[in-house]
């Protein structure tokens, strides 16, 4: 598997319910990143974790990493139409570069 | 403050044309990325530069792709002989430091469609 690397690639929910989206990577980092791409669409940062943290909240998003698993999990919250958008992991491994996976696509059904 | 910019937003070259996509970086930022996006892919570092620097280009493909990120003015990719193989979404990245301790922020990208 390549750094970076997300899983479901595509999940499918109703609104109102949690979305759980999880990142593995290979090499030690500095920190870690969640982006979302809405379709044709830039990216938007959502939240950085640093390697000394275990877990951040920011409104519906709590992100978690555990380095001994070299994982990271993205876990959205009572979920709205509006999340449908892909979701990328990015790791900061190879010097100044981000190293994205292939994200997962996340379709919110009202 | 305005976000990262780029244009054009979409571009349409025919094989053999040259494109050029440019890119202002946040106010203050001085650190500048290129990704490019393949269809249903994740982004793939292509070059970092700071101001009239190459600091990492191992991304780039050798070939026809060249990047500058002038004192003044923006940062600029430039294809040469573009091949539809070069079609994709290229991304601009900025930070005001290097990455490892500040988040990068993107533009909304340049579409590139070589016929």
């Amino acid at each position: 598997s390549q750094q970076g690397e997300e899983d479901p690639q595509a999940l499918s929910i109703q609104e109102g319910e949690n979305a759980t989206m999880n990142c593995s990577y290979k090499t030690s980092i500095n920190n870690l990143q969640w982006y979302r791409q809405n379709s044709g669409r830039g990216l938007v940062h959502l939240i950085l974790i640093r390697s000394n943290e275990r877990e951040k909240h920011s409104g519906r998003l709590r992100v978690t990493l555990d380095t001994s698993k070299k994982s990271s999990s993205l876990l959205i919250t009572a979920s709205r139409a509006a999340d449908t958008a892909s979701y990328f992991c990015a790791t900061d491994a190879s010097g100044s570069r981000l190293t994205f996976g292939e994200g997962t696509q996340l379709t919110v059904n009202p | 403050n305005a976000g990262v910019m780029q244009n054009p937003r979409h571009l349409v070259r025919r094989r053999g044309q040259e494109a050029r996509l440019r890119c202002s970086p946040m106010k203050g930022h001085s650190h500048v990325y290129w990704y490019r996006q393949l269809p249903e892919e994740g982004l793939k570092f292509m070059v970092y530069l700071q101001k009239e620097n190459i600091i990492d280009e191992s991304g780039m493909p050798k070939e026809r792709f060249s990047a500058e990120f002038p004192k003044e003015g923006p940062s600029i990719l430039r294809i040469q002989q573009v091949v539809r193989g070069d079609s994709a979404a290229y991304f601009c990245a900025s930070s005001p430091l290097p990455t490892g301790w500040e988040t990068q922020y993107f533009g909304p990208g340049t579409r590139l469609l070589v016929l």
